[in-house]
Order: structure tokens, then sequence, then C-alpha cells
């Protein structure tokens, strides 16, 4: 089945307790992105990455590490977690991320990682 | 710095009834704008993704339209069911960039 993972799907963690978000696609796509959503704030994008190797800051990157060094996976590591890290984080990918419009830059989300930090 | 906006913010209508929801943008310069559908706590389901070249995309009981030299898109649900009720956003792409709307939430009542 086509589809983008996440683990873990909840987690508490105390504040200053290095982690790591696992994100996985089995869709061969080029692009994949993380976004956090809070309640009155929305979704806001974190980092995309539109290859291996190649990865950019998106809205509220602070605070925040993504590495990308094989296409499946495109991990978000919480080096210093603070509570205002405190989300629901989630993970897109799509065929491509550049070029002019196109159906191949559809976005797909996984299931959400619910991050508390106390 | 591109801003998306979607009216209403809440919506509550019968069963059967047809309804738009709206999405406006401040940027015209997009990739393509998409919809999205959310359940409470749940994972974002894409429902349809229209390119800035097209004006409308179909799909079952869904057409959404786009006037990008406007700003606007536009999301019709005809013939609304309960199993409609949900949080409803719109977003748009850019050269690897994504803003999202606030999103609407529609409840249709039995």
């Amino acid at each position: 089945e086509a589809q983008v993972t996440q683990n873990p799907r909840y987690l508490i963690t105390v504040t200053g307790k290095k982690l790591t978000v696992t994100c996985s696609q089995n869709m061969n796509h080029e692009y994949m992105s993380w976004y956090r959503q809070d309640p009155g704030l929305g979704l806001r994008q974190i980092y995309y990455s539109m290859n291996v190797e190649v990865t950019d800051k998106g809205d509220v990157p602070e605070g925040y590490k993504v590495s990308r060094k094989e296409k499946r996976n495109f991990p978000l590591i919480l080096e210093s977690p603070s509570p205002n890290q405190t989300s629901l984080y989630f993970c897109a990918s799509s065929l491509f991320g550049g070029g002019a419009s196109s159906s191949y830059n559809e976005q797909f989300f996984g299931p959400g990682t619910r991050l508390t930090v106390l | 710095k591109q801003e998306v906006t979607q009216i209403p913010a809440a919506l509550s209508v019968p069963e059967g009834e047809n309804l738009v929801l709206n999405c406006s943008f401040t940027d015209s310069a997009i990739y393509n704008l998409q919809w999205f559908r959310q359940d409470p706590g749940k994972g974002l389901t894409s429902l349809l993704l229209i390119q800035s070249s097209q004006r409308e995309q179909t799909s079952g009981r869904l057409n959404a339209s786009l006037d990008k030299s406007s700003g606007r898109s536009t999301l019709y649900i005809a013939a609304s069911q309960p199993g409609d009720s949900a949080t409803y956003l719109c977003a748009v792409f850019y050269a690897g960039k994504s803003t999202f709307g606030d999103g609407t939430t529609l409840t249709v009542k039995p």
C-alpha cells in the first residue's frame, strides 16, 4: 500500500532531551516536507526537501533539524526540545516539488505524531 | 509572504444541502492549490488538486474551482451527508513551499 508512515505516533518527553521523529514513504517521491499544526495557528511548514541531500527552511524552522540521506526517509530532529514545540507534526510527500504546475505536486500526508514536551 | 484565508471558519447545514467553501490567497504565483479533509485528531486526506493552469476539478460530489488572477478557490459539495462533517483545508504550493488556510469546520446534521 502506498503510504507515508511516521514514528512514533505519540511521544511525551522532557525539555532538552534530544528526539527524532521518523518519516518514510514508499512511493519513490522526490519531495518531502514537515509541518506542525497548532490550535489557532493552523498548519505551518517547518522544512522541506526537493530531493536527496537538498533541504530548505519553511516558515518555522527554528529549533528543528532535518536530513535527507536517502529518498524514502526524511527524519525530523529536535536537538533540545522545549515546551513550545508541543504540537501535532505531519510529514508529507509528493512525486515532485519543483517545476511548473503539475499534478505530480499533489501532497500525501502521514498520520501525524503528537508530541508533548514537559 | 503568501497568506491563505478560508471563510467561513465554521458551517452547519442540514443533510442534503449543497454548500460552498471559500479559500483566498494573496500571491497568485502558485503551482497548484490543493483541498484536504481532516477528521478530528487525524491526518489530512487529499480531496482535489487544481493546477494553476486549470479552472476546475471534479471528484464525485466535490467540485473545486480556481481563479488564480483573483486569488480565489471554492470547494462545492453537492448533496451533503453527515459523513462529510470534518475540517476542510486549502493549501497553495509554489517552489517547495506550502501555505495552508486555517480551515472551515463543517457539520452536516442528519
